[in-house]
Parts: structure tokens; C-alpha cells; sequence
């Protein structure tokens, strides 16, 4: 039963390099979502999709892009990678549509640096 | 916008100690979800809450939703070495609309 399942695992780039994090579920769920995970900061919602075809910026969308392939896969995006993108990324879904209290349900995050 | 406290930030227990941590917010929510990370490993949910005054229990573990809806508490009772790890709470269906995690408590159990 994979659930969440999201490649890389480990990264590393140089700054300016470009990349795409995958994500998959095998859940059937509508909504999906990438987070990061900092030091003393928790996880912050970087992008969501709560339906196939839709994506909304969460709180820290500056630098990323996102794309809700089909209704299994939203994968991420760093165009320019970033000193400051130097993070584990995780990736999420949920059963309904939308945030407001769902339960959601996480991958096992991608270690990226960037140096 | 919305913020969850979260404590305590850390703890340092004897094996079989039982433990309780918190969140609380200014804010109202309709959803407390409590989840546990452990390293190199992705956020894991242990329990969910949908309804004011809830309690729920998951072996080992209960977890209450405030009766204001502004706070929620996980306790852990007879703890053992394999509750080690960072413990976070996440509160739903907000004003802001959106899944709001704490900065989580690091639990760590002497033997």
C-alpha cells in the first residue's frame, strides 16, 4: 500500500539549476498539496491543488511552480534553484476537495540542498 | 494570519512517564489533527478530531478538541523508547481555509 510517493529522495543542486519533484498517490484523492519543512519552522504549504485542474499558492509559493498532471500526480517546481530552497519537501493528499479540515495524508519528503 | 502554539517545544522523559503536550490558537477551527515524524521519515497521523469536546483514543494515545474549538491536547501514557520523535498538531477548515501546523514538540524517552 505506497499511499504518497514522491522522487527524488535526496538531492543536491547548484544555484541557478532547475528540477522537478515527483508525487504520486494511489489513493484516489482529490486534493494535493507540497510543503516544506524547515528548522523552527514547521512545515509551510508551498502550493495546493484541491482538484485535478486546479493549483492556488499557498504561503511560500516565491520560486516555485507546480503541476497537476492528472488526477494521481502534482509534481513541484524550482526554475532557479536557491541557497534559501535548502529544505525537505513534502508532499501531500487529501480525500475532499479543498483545505478546510481534512485529513491529509504525507510522503516520505525529498531531501533538497542547494548549494 | 493564523498561528498554532504549540508546547512544549521539547521534552526529556523517563521511559513510562506519561506525556502531554498542547496547541492552542487565537483562532477557531473545525478540524484538530495530531501527527508524529520521525527522522528522515514523513509527518505520520495518529488522530484525527471533527467535533468540539471530542475525545479520541489510539492505543496508547488520546487527543481532545477543545470545547472553544481554540485549542486541542495529545497525551501519551506509559511511554516507551519507539515514541521518540517530533510530534505536530494541524488545525483545519479555519478562516484562513488551510491546514496550520504547529512547530511541533521533539519527545525524546530515556530507557
Amino acid at each position: 500500500n505506497a499511499g504518497v510517493t514522491q522522487t527524488p529522495k535526496f538531492q543536491v543542486l547548484k544555484t541557478g539549476q532547475s528540477m522537478t519533484l515527483q508525487c504520486a498517490q494511489d489513493m484516489n484523492h482529490n486534493s494535493m498539496y507540497w510543503y516544506r519543512q524547515d528548522p523552527g519552522m514547521g512545515l509551510r504549504l508551498i502550493y495546493y491543488s484541491a482538484s485535478e485542474g486546479t493549483t492556488d499558492k499557498g504561503e511560500v509559493p516565491n520560486g516555485y511552480n507546480v503541476s497537476r498532471l492528472n488526477k494521481r500526480e502534482f509534481s513541484l517546481r524550482l526554475e532557479s534553484a536557491a541557497p534559501s530552497q535548502t529544505s525537505v519537501y513534502f508532499c501531500a493528499s487529501s480525500e475532499v476537495g479543498g483545505l478546510g479540515g481534512n485529513t491529509i495524508y504525507f510522503g516520505e519528503g525529498s531531501w533538497l540542498t542547494v548549494v | 494570519g493564523q498561528q498554532l502554539n504549540q508546547s512544549p517545544q521539547s521534552m526529556f522523559i523517563q521511559e513510562g512517564e506519561d506525556v502531554s503536550m498542547n496547541c492552542t490558537s487565537s483562532s477557531i477551527f473545525n478540524t484538530w489533527l495530531w501527527y508524529k515524524q520521525e527522522p528522515g521519515e514523513g509527518p505520520v497521523l495518529l488522530i484525527a478530531l471533527y467535533k468540539a469536546g471530542e475525545l479520541t483514543s489510539n492505543g496508547r494515545l488520546t487527543a481532545q478538541f477543545g470545547i472553544t474549538r481554540k485549542d486541542s491536547f495529545l497525551n501519551i501514557s506509559a511511554s516507551i523508547p519507539s515514541d521518540v520523535g517530533i510530534y505536530f498538531c494541524a488545525g483545519g477548515g479555519g478562516s484562513q481555509g488551510n491546514l496550520i501546523f504547529g512547530k511541533g514538540t521533539k519527545l525524546s524517552v530515556k530507557p
